[in-house]
């Protein structure tokens, strides 16, 4: 089946700095990636929707200064996180569509739990 | 984007068929039904997903009413690997690329 990778699986960082994670789809080539956070006991939230070359797509209410999504290559996505704030603190996850699949399924990484000290 | 309702939270014994019902009212023609999970602590995994008519595979079955506004997910023998967080998920597959907007799910838990 197809996988997804995430990197780093977790992640501590001091308030004020940036973090950046790796989303990758190992088997197949990813023409969309989708970005989501999730706080604890809750669903997953959409944040962005990146399709590889282009501007990623924001849903309303995330900020896409703080949240800067990278789509370079059929393979890669990444979120990068920029002057993080304890409020940051979440699980982030990503999920990829593939190409030439004609599938309908998304196939999810395994998360990446980010905590803002 | 049309909205699902599921329980908040099931029970169900090893070895027992499981029923877990979305309605989705709103539903509109071209809306595919999709069903993922997540285990604690990891990414959501993809079950099974249908158009119009039931559908089957390895993990589950999928039964669509007649006039599409409600699903039901049947594990046809719970496992303790099956207890998780279960979504019930409309969309437009080729609309913003098929984007997945989740609920909160059904939560089930499996008694040995």
């Amino acid at each position: 089946g197809a996988v997804v990778s995430q990197h780093p699986s977790w992640v501590i960082c001091k308030s004020g700095t940036s973090v950046k994670i790796e989303c990758r789809s190992l088997d197949f080539q990813a023409t969309t990636m989708f970005w989501y956070r999730q706080f604890p006991k809750q669903s997953l939230m959409l944040m962005a929707t990146s399709n590889e070359g282009s501007k990623a797509t924001y849903e309303q209410g995330v900020e896409k200064d703080k949240f800067l999504i990278n789509h370079a290559s059929l393979t890669l996505s990444t979120l990068t996180v920029t002057s993080a704030h304890p409020e940051d603190s979440s699980f982030y996850i990503c999920s990829a569509r593939s190409r030439g699949r004609g599938s309908y399924e998304q196939y999810f990484g395994p998360g990446t739990r980010l905590t803002v000290t | 984007d049309a909205k699902t309702t599921q329980p908040n939270s099931m029970e169900s014994n090893e070895e027992e068929p499981v029923h877990l019902p979305c309605n989705h009212s709103t539903i509109s023609g071209t809306d595919y039904i999709h069903w993922y999970r997540q285990l604690p602590s990891q990414g959501p995994e993809y079950v099974i997903h249908g158009l119009t008519s039931n559908v089957n595979n390895r993990m589950a079955s999928l039964a669509i009413a007649e006039d599409r506004k409600s699903s039901t997910l049947i594990l046809h023998r719970a496992t303790l690997r099956d207890a998780a967080v279960y979504y019930c998920i409309l969309s437009l597959v080729y609309n913003q690329g098929g984007k997945l907007i989740f609920g909160q799910g059904t939560e089930l838990s499996v008694k040995p």
